[in-house]
């Protein structure tokens, strides 16, 4: 079944600067990567997600990027502030719900 | 409002002492899961629903339970609990294969077993 491989666990950056998350996946048949973010004491949240026709998306600050050859997908966010401090999760999924693979996740710490 | 809601928040019960978490959407859902998160692996799938009275295992079933009687409910039974089952549970839902893909989380039910 699928694989997903999640890097950095922790990751600190000062606010202003960008930060980028990896993920890299093992099924090539898998055509659905989605981004969610987890604050404290919630559930996550998507952020933005990409398919497999398009290499790349964006939504204001935030992009992923997407190397089906490579199998791995990427999540930027630049100019990053304190209140996109949490937890992100990538996913990789083949069809629908029900297989969905998600990352062990990192933890992005902000400092003012 | 749009929402995925799990009762109780929090709990704290003693081995073999059966126990349900209730999840409940409000969004007219077919598709309905569990998920475990644990540091460092991550969320893993125990049982997903895709409609009414059809459930089926995910990645770590053993130990639990759940049914699908009516769509908007999908509760997670342990029947036996033990310490290994000491997690934060998220259940979610999606409209299904005809949706977009988004999955909907609860708040999440953070248990804890002696």
């Amino acid at each position: 079944g699928e694989n997903v491989e999640q890097h950095p666990s922790t990751l600190s950056v000062q606010e202003g600067d960008s930060a980028v998350i990896k993920c890299t996946y093992s099924d090539s048949a898998s055509n659905y990567f989605p981004w969610y973010k987890q604050e404290l004491g919630k559930g996550p949240q998507l952020i933005i997600d990409i398919r497999s026709n398009v290499g790349e998306k964006k939504d204001q600050r935030i992009a992923v990027t997407l190397n089906k050859t490579a199998k791995h997908f990427s999540l930027h966010i630049t100019e990053t502030q304190p209140e996109d401090s949490a937890v992100y999760f990538c996913a990789a999924s083949m069809r629908d719900n029900n297989d969905m693979r998600f990352g062990a996740g990192t933890r992005l710490t902000v400092k003012p | 409002e749009a929402q995925v809601t799990q009762n109780p928040r929090y709990l704290i019960t003693v081995t073999g002492k059966k126990l349900t978490v209730t999840c409940s959407q409000n969004m007219n859902h077919e598709y309905m899961s569990w998920y475990r998160q644990d540091p460092g692996l991550g969320l893993r799938q125990i049982y997903y629903s895709m409609n009414v009275e059809v459930t089926d295992k995910g990645d770590v079933p053993e130990g639990y339970k759940v049914s699908r009687k009516e769509k908007r409910n999908f509760p997670l039974i342990l029947e036996s609990p033990s310490p290994n089952q000491t997690s934060l549970y998220f259940c979610a839902s999606s409209l299904g294969p005809s949706g977009n893909g988004e999955l909907f989380f609860g708040e999440g039910s953070r248990l804890t077993v002696l």
